[in-house]
């Protein structure tokens, strides 16, 4: 198993931009997390999905769409890039059931200029 | 208030010393708790999740006080491999984790 994966790694854009930070796990997980990590904020809930076709709201969605088409396919949509969206993004996955052991794609690193 | 805080240290040890990390949590409603570890420039990774009785993993020993609203983390005979920054935080259910800021461990030779 790949586990959870990331793409891109690394992004640059300029400020107004669009673009989609791919997710991808192959565990069967149901539900399926974006955050943000923000030095001195630590990780930030942005969007979240408990299935298929079923999304909510974290702590900081603004800017941001998602989608849940599929279980193993969670996108994070970012409408119109501003520089307060410079940050490291990771996606998570865990089973049904609320564990603590959530797993983590290695993460995109994105600069907005 | 933050809903969990932790001290972002660094915390300096030498190798073989005993180190422990605090963090306090302002929902006295949450569900459960946990540790998770995060090397630099990587993803976080469980390191254990903390029950009411408190429990223990090797050389790691985590402890839960509800009446103070802290949790805590204790790792005994510090590694080099142990340097990472670890992050608290309380699992709400339903998906929603919330997370500390990390507290920075350094152990040195």
């Amino acid at each position: 198993n790949a586990g959870v994966t990331q793409t891109p790694k690394f992004q640059v854009l300029k400020t107004g931009q669009s673009m989609t930070l791919q997710c991808a796990q192959d565990m069967n997980h149901e539900y399926m997390s974006w955050y943000r990590q923000d030095p001195g904020m630590g990780l930030r809930l942005i969007h979240y999905s408990v299935g298929a076709g079923i999304t909510d709201q974290g702590e900081v969605p603004n800017g941001y769409n998602v989608s849940r088409s599929t279980t193993e396919d969670f996108p994070l949509r970012l409408l119109s890039a501003a520089p307060s969206q410079t940050s490291v993004y990771f996606c998570a996955s865990n089973a049904r059931g609320g564990t603590d052991t959530q797993y983590f794609g290695p993460g995109t690193r994105l600069t907005v200029l | 208030r933050k809903e969990v805080e932790q001290d972002p240290g660094p915390f300096n040890v030498p190798e073989g010393a005993t180190v422990a990390f605090n963090c306090t949590y302002s929902n006295s409603a949450s569900q459960s708790f946990f540790w998770y570890r995060q090397d630099c420039r990587k993803e976080p990774k469980l390191l254990m999740s903390v029950y009411s009785s408190g429990n223990e993993d090797g050389r790691f020993t985590a402890q839960l006080n509800r009446a103070s609203q802290y949790i805590s983390l204790l790792i005994r005979d510090s590694k080099l491999s142990d340097s990472a920054t670890y992050l608290c935080g309380r699992n709400t259910g339903f998906q929603k984790l919330v997370f500390g800021t990390g507290t920075r461990l350094l152990v040195s030779p």
